[in-house]
Formats: structure tokens, C-alpha cells, sequence
């Protein structure tokens, strides 16, 4: 199973981008990336998911490298509520089931 | 519903006894997850159900631990003998399924405390 790997902790100035790295190099061809975020002690939040092409929608962009083998979610004007840990996902698709595995996630913590 | 619902939302429960825990998926969902997050951690996988079969198992940490789901619909996630490390947040979730590439909706999680 494909693990990913993500700083433990990052801060970001309100109103600013923040960018939140993460490392699957071990992906294979048919694994998708998805980020969740989970705010205190809520159920976690879908955010944005993709294959290989750039993604955006309304909460953020994914940039996902050529190879594939990392990632970067970007939030482009964060405010204090985007304060949450975000988790970098590689769901695993074997004979039609489907994995999801969660890495360890980063706190990010949106400064006023 | 209009969500994934769980229940009981808290259970206090004391080591040795056997704890039920439920999840009610969104209608239509035929895919089912359950994960366990201990205090301050992240998420771990523990089962997944397409349909009423679990096509992976591998994340249940021992045979204390059992689930199973009926009418496409309704999971119960059954832990025998609670032990003080099974004290957790148990989170539900599920999606559409199959070749789906859609979100996990999440419950809010069912906290089980083993004194």
C-alpha cells in the first residue's frame, strides 16, 4: 500500500496561501490523491482529489508533480477557519475495491 | 438520511465487557469504512464493505474485532472484551462505490472510552 508522508505541523498567515506538502513516492499508476481535513474533533471533510492533472475547486488546488510522486495542496487566501490537520490520501483500487489510506496528516495552524 | 450517522455519539464502558458500535451510511452508498483514531493521531484503517461483503479486513487489529453490514445499509462494528488501548474515536464512513472517484462523507464518530 502506497503511504504518504507530510510535515507534522505548518503555520500560515491569514489571507496568505498556504501550501501543504505531501510525499507518495511510492504511488502507482492507477492511486489517486485526495486531501481531507479534519477541524477539531469533527469527521473529516472531503477537500479536493486527482489522478495526475493539476486540480481546483472552490476550497483549494492540487498540483500534482510529473512523476507523481508528491504533492501540494494549496489553499489561496487562508483564514483562521481553514485551521484544521490535513490529510494527504492515496486511495489504493485493487479488483474493483478500493483503500483508503490515511497518512499523518499536518497541523496547520492559520495566524491572525 | 441526509448525512452519515453513528451511534452511540459516547460510550463509557468498562474493561472486559463487549461494546457496539453503529453506522448508518447515506442511502445509496454501497461502499462502508470504518477507522479508528486514537487521541491526538491519525486515522487507521480497520474494514471496508462493498455491498454486505468485506472485501478487506486487514486493519481489524485482533479477533476481538468484528463487523458486518446488512441490506447494504446498516454497519455494526462489535468489540468483545474491550481492553483499555481500544479507547478511541470510531469514525463511519462511505461513498458511492465501484468505479466512483467521489468523496468519503464521514460521520462524526462514535468516542469509546474503556475504564
Amino acid at each position: 500500500d502506497a503511504k504518504t508522508t507530510q510535515p507534522p505541523s505548518m503555520d500560515c498567515a491569514e489571507g496568505r496561501a498556504a501550501n501543504l506538502p505531501c510525499n507518495h513516492s511510492t504511488i502507482s499508476g492507477n492511486e489517486y490523491v485526495y486531501w481531507y481535513r479534519q477541524i477539531h474533533s469533527q469527521g473529516p471533510q472531503y477537500i479536493i482529489h486527482g489522478l495526475k492533472n493539476n486540480e481546483t475547486n472552490e476550497m483549494a488546488s492540487l498540483i500534482i508533480t510529473e512523476d507523481r510522486k508528491s504533492s501540494t495542496l494549496i489553499l489561496p487566501h487562508a483564514t483562521l477557519r481553514d485551521t484544521a490537520v490535513y490529510y494527504c490520501i492515496v486511495r489504493r483500487t485493487t479488483s474493483g475495491t478500493y483503500k483508503y489510506i490515511f497518512g499523518t496528516g499536518t497541523r496547520l495552524k492559520v495566524l491572525a | 438520511g441526509a448525512g452519515v450517522s453513528q451511534s452511540p455519539s459516547n460510550k463509557v464502558t468498562e474493561k472486559g465487557k463487549d461494546v457496539e458500535l453503529r453506522c448508518d451510511p447515506i442511502s445509496g452508498h454501497t461502499a462502508l469504512y470504518w477507522y479508528r483514531q486514537r487521541l491526538g493521531q491519525g486515522l487507521e484503517f480497520l474494514i471496508y464493505f462493498q455491498g454486505n461483503s468485506a472485501p478487506d479486513k486487514s486493519g481489524l487489529p485482533s479477533d476481538r474485532f468484528s463487523a458486518e453490514r446488512t441490506g447494504e445499509s446498516v454497519s455494526t462494528l462489535t468489540i468483545q472484551r474491550t481492553q483499555q488501548e481500544d479507547s478511541a474515536v470510531y469514525l463511519c464512513a462511505s461513498s458511492l462505490g465501484g468505479f466512483d472517484t467521489g468523496e468519503l462523507f464521514f460521520g462524526e464518530g462514535s468516542r469509546l472510552t474503556v475504564l
